[in-house]
């Protein structure tokens, strides 16, 4: 149990739906992130989250729509993606610099699964 | 732009041997990650380096970072089956913010066989 919960653990979709991922962490952290890890590329930010303010967006395209709604709970909106989106889709959590003096360790949920039909 | 290089990609090893699993990054740097993620699962973090210097051991791994060479290497002995993995090392850049995201290497995927 690393604290940090991912639902769906898979999802299959089409081109055309719109369905979002989400994140949770249990862990009292006050930054959160997106990340993508695909067969063809090694592990890539995507977006990161302080105090619920975007703080990175890693040149995402904008099919990808994060949304952080508060220190606990991120989620990445997906709408018209493309099958090469198919990936595993893994949130991370961690506590700022501010609060622990030095960055630690980022703590990863188990991942979403993504096909893109 | 940061980047972070691991080596090798691919390591096949016995059990009871002794290995080292390179890391080169290409910007300073405070913070450098291990994580080893086993296969269909997430990443479990290993280590935190955060100092030239710094050495940390747990078990049959240890891993040391050299900031002024901008590597960090990851030494497993007399390997066991269950160290089988696949490893990554990962690095934060400074970017002023309060949170920083992971640049990460392509990955060690490690092979201990009987």
């Amino acid at each position: 149990e690393t604290g940090v919960t991912q639902t769906p653990r898979h999802l299959v979709m089409g081109m055309t739906n719109k369905k979002s991922l989400k994140c949770e962490q249990h862990l009292g952290h006050n930054a959160m992130y997106w990340y993508k890890q695909s067969a063809k590329k090694p592990l890539e930010l995507m977006f990161v989250y302080n105090f619920k303010e975007q703080t990175e967006n890693n040149s995402v395209p904008s099919r990808f729509s994060p949304e952080c709604p508060n220190s606990s709970h991120l989620f990445l909106h997906l709408h018209t993606l493309q099958p090469e989106d198919s990936a595993l889709y893994l949130c991370a959590s961690s506590q700022d610099r501010g609060t622990s003096g030095t960055q630690e360790t980022q703590y990863f949920g188990p991942g979403t699964r993504l096909l893109v039909l | 732009e940061l980047k972070v290089e691991q080596n090798p990609l691919f390591l096949s090893m016995q059990e009871e041997k002794n290995y080292t699993i390179y890391c080169n990054y290409s910007t300073t740097s405070d913070r450098l990650y291990w994580y080893r993620q086993d296969p269909g699962k997430s990443l479990e973090s290993l280590f935190v380096l955060l100092s030239n210097g710094a050495v940390k051991q747990e078990g049959r791994l240890m891993a040391s970072l050299d900031t002024k060479a901008r590597l960090s290497t990851l030494h497993i002995t007399a390997a066991v089956h269950d160290l089988s993995a696949t490893y990554f090392c990962a690095v934060a850049a400074w970017t002023g913010g309060g949170a920083d995201g992971l640049t990460f290497g392509k990955g060690t995927h490690l092979i201990i066989q009987p």
